[in-house]
């Protein structure tokens, strides 16, 4: 049973277009969220976080928001380049729980020239 | 520059055999991490653990064992090897709770 779902496999913007990725879990415990952003051959990095005391976290292109009613964050980009063309993946952890990350199961982004 | 390195970065290997995968950080974190990414299911858990010594079942753990001698290197051992096991393996690290984890390259197992 996924505590953290992603559930569009994938997402296809045409470049300097807004990107927006969504992410939903269950588990209320989760009080820290972040995006990792993956490329073929090569490991997750990490992207953005938002703790859970926030609503939106900023960093220059990328707007994390979050919704603890609705248990739902999700992932803005703006304007999409080319080369944010990569997998996304949500994850959530709670602190008291060692702070283990729960991934969802990633979000395909395609951006078109 | 210090960084997360895994070797080999693939391997194709038989249903039964022994294989090890290796993980190798030299930031000095103790945390240390061991993951597989399947289509569909994002990135489980496997092993991980805390420090020296010290290892931890994660929620995918069954069919797979680790070893922290060292800082530096978690190894992944898969006993016997079965088809359900090829998948990508990623390990990561931090320096401690809270801390961001960091993943290395992957490592592509097929098991024929």
């Amino acid at each position: 049973d996924q505590q953290v779902k992603q559930n569009s496999p994938s997402l296809s913007v045409q470049e300097g277009r807004i990107s927006i990725l969504n992410c939903d879990y269950t588990n209320s415990m989760f009080d820290y969220f972040l995006w990792y952003k993956k490329y073929p051959a090569e490991g997750p990095t990490f992207l953005i976080s938002i703790s859970s005391i926030k609503d939106k976290n900023e960093d220059g292109r990328f707007t994390v928001f979050l919704n603890k009613s609705a248990k739902h964050l999700s992932l803005h980009i703006v304007p999409s380049q080319p080369g944010d063309s990569a997998v996304y993946f949500c994850a959530a952890s709670a602190t008291g729980a060692g702070n283990m990350l729960t991934f969802g199961g990633g979000t395909r982004l395609m951006v078109k020239p | 520059d210090a960084e997360i390195t895994q070797s080999p970065r693939h391997k194709i290997t038989e249903t039964g055999r022994q294989v090890t995968l290796a993980c190798h950080q030299t930031w000095n974190h103790n945390n240390m991490f061991w993951y597989r990414q399947d289509l569909g299911h994002g990135l489980r858990l496997i092993h991980y653990s805390y420090g020296v010594q010290d290892t931890n079942k994660g929620e995918v753990s069954d069919g797979y064992s680790v070893s922290r001698s060292n800082t530096e290197d978690l190894p992944l051992t898969l006993e016997s090897a079965a088809s359900s096991q090829t998948s990508v393996y990623f390990c990561a690290s931090r320096n401690r709770d809270g801390d961001t984890q960091y993943f290395g390259p992957g490592t592509r197992l097929t098991v024929l």
